[in-house]
């Protein structure tokens, strides 16, 4: 298997522009989960989804993002508009029921100018 | 308000001696706890894992250590070797709770030769 992927890897983009991260969970796995990174606030859960249906979005932080599962293959994380702060690297993560580790994804750098 | 503290940013180890990475939590509700590599430009890798209801978890060179009264756990790689050098996040997960993971900060282990 692939492992998690997602694209684009790098994105820079203009404050005020629509920006979509894409991830692809690995095939069989039940949970996904939306991460971003910074350098003030590490590592923080943004939205999970299981079985596709979103369980807890607490995290994300402004009707800003939005997140989507529309089938078992496949999420997005949208941004819009961004703003400088929104500047990151989010990371994806999925797992099996079974499993409490999560596995990750390479994460996309996210430059808002 | 931090739940999961991993309050050494840093960490310098001889090849060959022991790493020990501490991690310190608040909330009572954590029953799962987890170690996590990162290089950079990647995602972070799932290490090891630890239930609440052991103190001690080993795998290999890995062992993680749990003391609850202390609200505390630690993982110890030894022997430390060159490819070890990353950054290591500790994580935890909360019973009846979320399914998403809390992150502490990370650690920056760096091996020296």
């Amino acid at each position: 298997d692939a492992g998690v992927i997602q694209s684009p890897r790098h994105e820079v983009t203009e404050m005020g522009q629509e920006v979509t991260l894409r991830c692809k969970p690995i095939s069989g796995h039940d949970y996904l989960f939306w991460y971003r990174q910074t350098m003030m606030r590490g590592l923080e859960l943004l939205i999970y989804f299981n079985n596709n249906v979103p369980i807890d979005d607490s995290g994300m932080p402004e009707d800003r993002f939005s997140a989507k599962m529309p089938n078992a293959s496949f999420s997005t994380l949208k941004i819009q508009p961004s703003e400088p702060r929104d500047s990151a690297v989010y990371f994806c993560a999925s797992r099996w029921t079974a499993h409490t580790g999560q596995f990750f994804g390479p994460g996309t750098r996210l430059t808002v100018l | 308000d931090q739940q999961v503290k991993q309050n050494s940013p840093s960490l310098s180890v001889q090849e060959g001696r022991i790493s020990i990475l501490n991690c310190d939590y608040t909330n009572s509700m954590f029953d799962y706890f987890l170690w996590y590599k990162k290089y950079p430009a990647e995602g972070p890798t799932f290490l090891i894992s630890i239930s609440s209801i052991k103190d001690k978890n080993e795998d290999g060179r890995f062992t993680v250590f749990l003391n609850k009264s202390a609200k505390h756990l630690s993982l110890h790689i030894v022997p430390s070797q060159p490819g070890d050098s990353a950054v290591y996040f500790c994580a935890a997960r909360a019973v009846g709770g979320a399914d998403g993971l809390t992150f502490g900060k990370g650690t920056h282990l760096i091996i020296q030769p």
